[in-house]
């Protein structure tokens, strides 16, 4: 079946620093790439979202690239803030399928 | 607002104890859907309704019914829960499956 492959964390980075999360999914189809982000007590919230090959999605300073050659859609930002401390899930989506997969979460925590 | 509204957001309950939770959205969403949040296994996939009267199971359908009466309302029943159905429950509902997907904020369930 179709996957999502997450970085496990917990990653703890202080402010200001570079984040990188990594994503990786199975190519099957067309599918579709998400990031949510949870915050303490909260459901998921949409992040970023790219829908074809070489697409960047972009959202509060974060972004990620479709990268169909790599299977990849690594989430980063170029300077973390302690707001940006939550869990983090990709999601990979396929045409027609309403069949959601989403990835571990990744635990991110940034110390001022 | 649009809201995906659950509850109860923390139950405790004994094992083979039937119990509901209740699922509403007032967005007119056609899709909705279940998931349970579990540590190191990320959001797994229940069920999943694309619009009234139509419902299909996802990932770990085992123990869990749905129904889908009315367009707003999609709640999870537990005819007779179990410990290892403790977990963090997540209600959610979008225009179809290819759109936003919406979050509730969650329901904690504990079965002892």
């Amino acid at each position: 079946g179709n996957s999502v492959t997450q970085m496990e964390g917990p990653v703890t980075l202080s402010e200001e620093a570079f984040l990188t999360i990594n994503c990786t999914y199975t190519a099957t189809g067309y599918p579709s790439l998400f990031w949510y982000v949870q915050y303490p007590g909260e459901g998921l919230q949409l992040l970023l979202k790219a829908t074809k090959a070489d697409d960047k999605g972009s959202n509060k300073g974060f972004e990620a690239t479709y990268r169909k050659e790599t299977t990849s859609f690594h989430l980063e930002k170029g300077s973390v803030q302690v707001s940006d401390s939550a869990v983090y899930f990709c999601e990979r989506r396929g045409f027609g399928n309403e069949k959601l997969t989403f990835g571990t979460g990744t635990r991110l925590t940034i110390i001022p | 607002e649009a809201q995906v509204t659950q509850n109860p957001r923390y139950l405790i309950t004994v094992t083979g104890k039937k119990l509901t939770v209740t699922c509403s959205q007032n967005m007119n969403h056609e899709y909705m859907s279940w998931y349970r949040q579990d540590p190191g296994l990320g959001l797994r996939q229940i069920y999943y309704s694309m619009n009234v009267e139509v419902t299909d199971k996802g990932d770990v359908p085992e123990g869990y019914k749905v129904s889908r009466k009315e367009k707003r309302n999609f709640p999870l029943i537990l005819e007779s829960p179990s410990p290892n159905q403790t977990s963090l429950y997540f209600c959610a509902s979008s225009r179809d499956p290819g759109n936003t997907i919406y979050f509730g904020e969650g329901s904690w369930l504990t079965v002892v």
